[in-house]
């Protein structure tokens, strides 16, 4: 089956740029989705078919995959940006999901 | 507004069933493939099981197959799980999430989740 892998945590200063990756093989021929997740809340669509934002979401959310690497990327983060970041992808009709990226904003 | 609202966790013995729903409503639910995600406590996402707008394609997660089952009511807008044979390792937050359109599409839109805990 498909694997997902995310780095446990990453801590970025205020203002500066995060970077979550998302590893799995050969990413970059499939496409990815990240979802954020506050605490107590549903998972919110950040970034769709590896690079879209969904309306209503910043521009400071971008994302980008090739390789065996897909990369969120946060620019100028904030406090608000303070949560669980998920990549997802479709393989043989089922989800996969990587373990989740705590981000925490320094 | 699209709106999911799911219904039916609660504490249920190993061995046990729950038939779990997820009322929804704000766009044309006949349309969509709906999935059931779940996340235990203070772990990740995992996806469940997923099934096609009409109902005659239905997919689980391995952890699941033989165990759960997927269906829903369009004439109701509603979505179900019926789950037996509950295990320990079942216990999560259960939501039910719309998938978008298009090849491989995003979970557009997610409902808040229902607590399902086995637990003698």
């Amino acid at each position: 089956s498909y694997e997902l892998t995310q780095a446990l945590s990453v801590s970025v200063a205020l203002g500066q740029t995060a970077s979550i990756t998302c590893g799995g093989n050969i990413i970059g021929s499939k496409n990815v989705h990240w979802y954020q997740q506050k605490p107590g809340q549903a998972p919110v669509v950040i970034i769709y078919r590896d690079r879209n934002r969904p309306s209503g979401i910043p521009e400071r959310f971008s994302g980008s995959n090739s390789g065996n690497t897909a990369t969120l990327t946060i620019s100028s983060a904030q406090a608000g940006d303070e949560a669980d970041y998920y990549c997802q992808v479709w393989d043989s009709s089922t989800a996969v999901f990587g373990g989740g990226t705590k981000l925490t904003v320094l | 507004e699209v709106q999911l609202l799911e219904s039916g966790g609660g504490l249920v013995q190993p061995g046990g069933s729950l038939r779990l729903s997820c009322a929804a409503s704000g766009f044309t639910f006949s349309s969509y493939t709906m999935n059931w995600v779940r996340q235990p406590p203070g772990k990740g996402l995992e996806w469940v099981s997923g099934i096609t707008g009409s109902g005659d394609g239905t997919y689980y997660a391995d952890s699941v197959k033989g165990r759960f089952t997927i269906s829903r009511d369009n004439s109701k807008n509603t979505l179900y799980l019926q789950m037996n044979s509950l295990r320990a390792d079942d216990t999560a937050v259960y939501s039910c999430a719309k998938r978008g359109t298009g090849g491989d599409p995003e979970f557009d839109y997610w409902g808040q989740g229902t607590l399902v805990s086995v637990s003698s």
